[in-house]
This record gives C-alpha cells, structure tokens and sequence, in this order.
C-alpha cells in the first residue's frame, strides 16, 4: 500500500530557531499534501493544504509566514516552523493522497513530535 | 464547533464486550475514513465508505455510513485490549478534498 514517510520521527530546537520537517511519498505521487498539528489528547487540526508547484493554502488562524510550506516536487512537501517558541511544541503529522485512487487514498506519516525549549 | 462530531469522547470496557462509537454531522460528506491511532505515532486507517448505506466489516470491526451520507459509525465485537487506541473519522466533502476529523474517542479495553 500506499506510504508515507516523515523525518524526523522528533526534534527538540532552542526557541527562536527554525526547524524543517519533511513529508515524502515513497510510492507514489502526490499532488496535494495536508500538513496537520495534533495536542496531546486532542484530534488532528489541519494547518495547511500543500499544493504541488504552488501556493500552499493555510487554514484560519495558521500564520503562513511562521509556518512555511514548500512543495517543490510531486513527492515532497516540507513544512518549516520559523522562529519557533515553546508554544509551537507539538506533534505534526503529514498526509499524502495519491491522486490515482477515486475517493480515499488518503495517508498519513508517522508524525514528527517537535519540542521548543 | 466540529464538523464533524464523535462520541463518546472516552470509552473504558472490559475485555469481551462490545462497543460502538458515533460520527455525527449536518453535512454531507463524500467519503468517510475511520483511522485509529497509537501514542506517537500517525493515524492508521481502517476504512473508507463512500456509498450511503453502506456497511463494511473487517474483522470484528463494523462500520456503517448512513442512508444521507451525514453519519457513521464503528463497531466493534468482542473487544481486545489490543483495540486500546484513538479511534478517529474523517470527511472528505469531494475526491481530493482536506478532511475534517471529528474530535476523536479514546478506547481503553481492559483485560
């Protein structure tokens, strides 16, 4: 089946530096790819949709210029937490949908567990 | 508000018992996921309905996609504490679309 890899599985950074997370398809392409935060005990927010070669559209209340997002090929979309605090200490996930299904298709990274100190 | 709302919010049973667990919404959804998610680690999914009506069974998981293509549900049979985890559902409102969680239920199954 389909997978989707996401690296680094954690990351602790000092506040006020950036971090990149990346999101990789591995067998298959991905045009769009969904970009989530997850707080303990609590279900996935969706930040951001990543579209291939464009412009990623953020959800309400997600800063676009703290949270960048590039989705430079068809199987790889980062998502880069600038000027991080602790308040961006959090578990993200990453999704991949391979446009070649019809509905569905949709699959999620192992998450990346990012801790500001 | 969620879009989509999931209940009950935690569940605690014993090995052995049944349990059902609710995804509720006003919308209309073209598909429905349902993942279930261990600590540290991303959803897995279960299934995807997309036909209302619907009903899927895997194993001793049901799930079921209302008649409006607004609801669903999993059930699950003679739970296992391997059954322990995060149940969530996800809507899609077209092919390709972001999903929508619902807030999740916490299963815990004791032996």
């Amino acid at each position: 089946g389909a997978v989707v890899s996401q690296h680094p599985s954690w990351v602790i950074c000092k506040s006020g530096t950036s971090v990149k997370i990346e999101c990789r398809s591995l067998d298959f392409q991905a045009t769009t790819m969904f970009w989530y935060r997850q707080f303990p005990k609590q279900s996935l927010m969706l930040m951001a949709t990543s579209n291939e070669g464009s412009k990623a559209t953020y959800e309400q209340g997600v800063e676009k210029d703290k949270f960048l997002i590039n989705h430079a090929s068809l199987t790889l979309s980062t998502l880069t937490v600038t000027s991080a605090h602790p308040e961006d200490s959090s578990f993200y996930i990453c999704s991949a949908r391979d446009a070649g299904t019809g509905e569905g298709g949709y699959t999620f990274g192992s998450g990346t567990r990012l801790t500001v100190v | 508000t969620q879009l989509l709302e999931q209940s009950p919010q935690f569940l605690s049973i014993q090995e052995g018992e049944n349990l059902t667990v609710y995804c509720n919404s006003s919308s209309v959804f073209s598909s429905l996921q349902w993942y279930r998610q261990e600590p540290g680690e991303g959803p897995v999914l279960l299934v995807t309905v997309v036909t209302g009506g619907e009903v899927k069974k895997l194993k001793r998981l049901t799930f079921q996609f209302g008649d409006a293509r607004k609801d669903s549900s999993l059930h699950i049979t003679a739970a296992q504490p391997g059954d322990t985890g995060l149940y969530l559902c996800a809507g899609a409102r077209a092919a390709g679309n972001k999903l929508t969680f619902g807030g999740g239920t916490r299963v815990l199954v004791k032996p």
